[in-house]
């Protein structure tokens, strides 16, 4: 498909164990983020990436969470010793601009992956 | 710290009657953006709104801005059940990279 893709769509972890999400952006797209949607609130931003760069990662709620885009297509989010706290939708966007271009007027949701912490 | 607010949260209409949606945001900005969310479902992008006094419309849907009033509006026009969704604002912070969105509106439109 031509569409941002997350896996995995669901996610159950107990209290305490590491999770990872993926993100495999639209071909040639050269900015991701990730953004955490809690129940019945709107999208929170989490980090940006343009290419391999994190350029901005200061929405990541704590050091338990860590983003890569080591070859600057496939991201993965990692959540270490998740809490109740991070049940939530987590996000993946992707867009052809960079900033300095209007980025986001051409900006592809994921479908997400709904992470669960027992 | 960027603050967008949408009213009201819920809304409730029969099919056929007219109603608007309000996004109201904190700092200076000239860009907005409207999402539309089915439940499960990832946004889908309705609207892009780039300057002040800028109007799109869509079908039943037109959308407006006013970057003075610091103020959005999406008004539905003769409502019908398949516009049933939680729609989004969401504001470009001036860095021109993340966006900052509203709680969002659960539109629920009733035969």
């Amino acid at each position: 498909g031509a569409g941002v893709s997350q896996s995995p769509r669901y996610k159950v972890a107990k209290r305490g164990q590491d999770v990872a999400l993926r993100c495999d952006p639209i071909s040639g797209h050269v900015s991701l983020f990730w953004y955490q949607q809690a129940l019945g609130q709107g999208p929170e931003f989490l980090t940006y990436f343009q290419n391999e760069a994190q350029l901005d990662k200061s929405g990541l709620p704590s050091d338990r969470f860590f983003a890569e885009r080591p070859e600057g297509s496939v991201s993965t989010l990692k959540i270490q010793r998740t809490q109740q706290e991070d049940s939530a939708v987590y996000l993946c966007a992707s867009s052809l601009g960079k900033t300095g271009t209007r980025l986001n007027e051409k900006l592809f949701f994921g479908s997400g992956t709904q992470l669960s912490v027992l | 710290e960027l603050k967008v607010e949408q009213n009201p949260l819920f809304l409730s209409m029969q099919e056929g009657k007219n109603y608007t949606i309000y996004c109201n945001y904190s700092t200076t900005s000239d860009r907005l953006y409207w999402y539309r969310q089915d439940p499960g479902k990832s946004l889908e992008s309705l609207f892009v709104l780039l300057s002040n006094g800028a109007v799109k419309q869509e079908g039943r849907l037109m959308a407006s801005l006013d970057t003075k009033a610091r103020l959005s509006t999406l008004h539905i026009t003769a409502a019908v059940h398949d516009l049933s969704a939680t729609y989004f604002c969401a504001v470009e912070e001036t860095s021109g990279s993340r966006l900052t969105f509203g709680e969002g509106t659960q539109l629920t439109v009733n035969p």
